[in-house]
């Protein structure tokens, strides 16, 4: 059984138009992640959260915004979607910080 | 430098072959080593973790050198099925966990 459940699996989005991605976990784990990687690219860390604590990567764009709004539940918020942000986005979980994460299936993002 | 650097690659290697795969890095503050495996266009996998000098699983066993900032992944007998992509990834208490480019490795029957 998907314990990191992510949706949709596929997302085709305008051009400039807000776009969210969703992820929910059944593992009950403080800790969710979401990464960006693009093709033949090492995935790449875009914030975290440590339960409600709110971490953002220094190199992050403005245009990535996230939602927590419980332990289950974690959204990625993409305001004005560029062509340069098509990429696969991963949301994984761990039960505390710096061990091992799960991955859910990804959804892959295409911007026309 | 980069946080984590991986071999290049790509390894192509024949059925039965021993291959390794090795990683750096550069943050000492590092705490939490990981191997995982990433399949064409699917999520990564946990393949291993590495908490000490080292740990074996079957045919796959994870070196660990802190000293030299060095963890590698020797994989004996390698099988077709071992193709793929190996992700060394590094942890930090602070939550940071930092993936390296990865290596592909493909397994001819």
């Amino acid at each position: 059984d998907a314990m990191v459940i992510q949706n949709p699996r596929y997302q085709v989005t305008q051009f400039g138009k807000p776009v969210t991605l969703s992820c929910s976990q059944t593992l009950n784990h403080n800790v969710m992640y979401w990464y960006q990687q693009k093709s033949s690219q090492a995935p790449k860390l875009l914030f975290h959260y440590y339960d409600k604590d709110f971490n953002n990567e220094a190199d992050t764009p403005d245009n990535f915004q996230s939602r927590r709004p419980n332990t289950s539940f974690c959204f990625l918020d993409i305001r004005s979607p560029g062509l340069g942000d098509a990429a696969m986005y991963l949301c994984a979980t761990s039960r505390i910080q710096g061990i091992e994460a799960f991955f859910g299936q990804g959804t892959r993002l295409t911007v026309v | 430098r980069k946080e984590v650097e991986q071999d290049p690659g790509p390894f192509n290697v024949p059925e039965g072959a021993t291959v390794a795969f090795n990683c750096t890095y550069s943050n000492s503050a590092s705490q939490s080593f990981f191997w995982y495996r990433q399949d064409c266009r699917k999520e990564p996998k946990l393949l291993m973790s590495v908490y000490s000098s080292g740990n074996e699983d079957g045919r796959f066993t994870a070196q660990l050198n802190k000293a030299s900032q060095y963890v590698s992944l020797p994989i004996r007998d390698s099988q077709p099925s071992d193709s793929a992509t190996y992700l060394c990834v590094l942890g930090t208490s602070y939550g940071k966990l930092t993936f390296g480019q990865g290596t592909i490795l493909t397994v001819h029957p």
